[in-house]
């Protein structure tokens, strides 16, 4: 079975600043797919970012972006210029390629813009 | 577009109630899927369907049934509730391959 670990349970950032969130994952799949979901108060679940394993180019969305090491099984998340409403949880989750497989999530990193 | 939808959006039950969670989706996709979020960790997965009349176990099925009857609804059941099936309840839809939307979730309480 596949894991996904997010060894940061809250990271604290100055508004306009970067930060980096971690992921790592386990799995003996070849065609996966990684994405980053965030999720504010209000409970609902976003798409923030999604990668192919198959695509060596790493994936970005505006101020979002993401380092995919597939050979250390590693898909962190950068946020440049880091904005008051980018506060939320920020979730990992992995998804076989092979099937329709439901999402593998992390446990979630806490994210707070100090303004 | 509604998008997915979730029917109730909180409930409280007693121990040994049942009810049952309606999930609606309005974008045409063939799979869809029932997550629950207990605190301090990320969705799990409970049941999914890959189509309708299909259905299959996830990570932590126990305690549940669903029923896809229909393409565009997917109703979560619980038999005779207990408190260990408090949490908030997602369900999500989507085409294959593809990422997938999440309706807005069910806070549910047992007693």
């Amino acid at each position: 079975a596949q894991t996904v670990t997010q060894s940061q349970p809250e990271m604290s950032v100055q508004e306009a600043e970067t930060v980096t969130l971690s992921c790592t994952y386990d799995t003996s799949e070849s065609d996966y797919y990684l994405f980053w979901y965030k999720q504010p108060p209000s409970r609902q679940m976003i798409l923030v970012i999604r990668q192919e394993a198959y695509k060596q180019q790493n994936a970005t969305e505006n101020r979002f972006s993401v380092n995919f090491q597939k050979a250390a099984k590693s898909f962190s998340l950068k946020i440049s210029d880091s904005q008051l409403g980018d506060a939320a949880m920020y979730f990992c989750a992995y998804r076989s390629g092979g099937g329709a497989d439901g999402l593998t999530f992390g446990k979630g990193t806490h994210l707070i813009i100090q303004p | 577009n509604a998008g997915v939808t979730q029917t109730p959006k909180f409930r409280v039950l007693k121990t040994g109630q049942s009810m049952t969670l309606l999930c609606a989706q309005d974008m045409n996709h063939e799979y869809m899927y029932w997550y629950r979020q207990d605190p301090g960790m990320g969705l799990r997965l409970i049941h999914y369907s890959v189509g309708e009349g299909t259905t299959a176990k996830g990570e932590v099925p126990d305690g549940y049934n669903v029923s896809r009857l229909k393409k565009q609804n997917f109703l979560l059941g619980l038999e005779s509730a207990a408190p260990s099936q408090t949490s908030v309840y997602f369900c999500a839809s989507s085409e294959a391959y593809n990422e997938q939307f999440f309706g807005p979730g069910t806070r549910l309480t047992v007693l």
